[in-house]
């Protein structure tokens, strides 16, 4: 019972660099999300994929790109990263527009 | 203001005793209401959804008055394991959920 899996769990970057986080489901869900938290902050949405083929922008899209590889794949990257990007990342997935989440375990980035 | 407003806490509580948790909405567009919780360091689970008549899950309640756009959530008989971040999270429908920033709670022996 894998449900979302997200790679890496932990990652330190320098300021400019790039990185890609993964994220994989193995629920069958056609939506997928990727959220930032903050202390002090709600998760706020970054980007989202609603099918397979589709991606739009969320809340805070800014200084990140996504992949919707397979309807199971769905990647974050930063190009270029900055220290205010440091966060905690997490991926989630559902079956239906308003129905639960499911979250993977989450991403923790620092970027110096 | 944001859009999913609720007390941080910490709410520090013996075990079993009763807490509530508040939290306030501004669009009242907003159709669909769920309490989560995250444990430290964790991510969110699915705790409850709120239906409009109110529903209960074992020793959680769960309330919304759509007119004074107020969720509630009812801890009865606090166990050392309800201790985590109970987050209140609110749909307009479609990709719009709005996670609010969490209540903490802190169950004592």
């Amino acid at each position: 019972n894998a449900g979302v899996t997200q790679t890496p769990k932990f990652q330190v970057l320098k300021t400019g660099q790039s990185m890609t986080l993964q994220c994989a489901q193995d629920m069958n869900h056609n939506s997928m999300y990727w959220y930032r938290q903050d202390p002090g902050m709600g998760l706020r949405l970054i980007y989202y994929s609603a099918s397979e083929g589709t991606t739009d922008k969320g809340e805070v899209p800014n200084g990140y790109n996504v992949s919707r590889l397979n309807k199971r794949e769905f990647s974050l990257r930063l190009e270029s990263a900055a220290p205010s990007q440091t966060s905690v990342y997490f991926c989630a997935s559902s079956g239906t527009l308003t129905g639960e989440l499911f979250f993977g375990e989450g991403s923790r980035l620092t970027v110096l | 203001r944001k859009e999913v407003e609720q007390d941080p806490g910490p709410f520090n509580v013996p075990e079993g005793a009763t807490v509530a948790f508040n939290c306030t909405y501004s669009n009242s567009a907003s159709q669909s209401f769920f309490w989560y919780r995250q444990d430290c360091r964790k991510e969110p689970k699915l705790l409850m959804s709120v239906y409009s008549s109110g529903n209960e899950d074992g020793r959680f309640t769960a309330q919304l008055n759509r007119a004074s756009q107020y969720i509630s959530l009812l801890i009865r008989d606090s166990k050392l394991s309800d201790s985590a971040t109970y987050l209140c999270v609110v749909s307009t429908g479609g990709f719009k959920t709005i996670f609010g920033a969490g209540t903490r709670l802190f169950v004592k022996a």
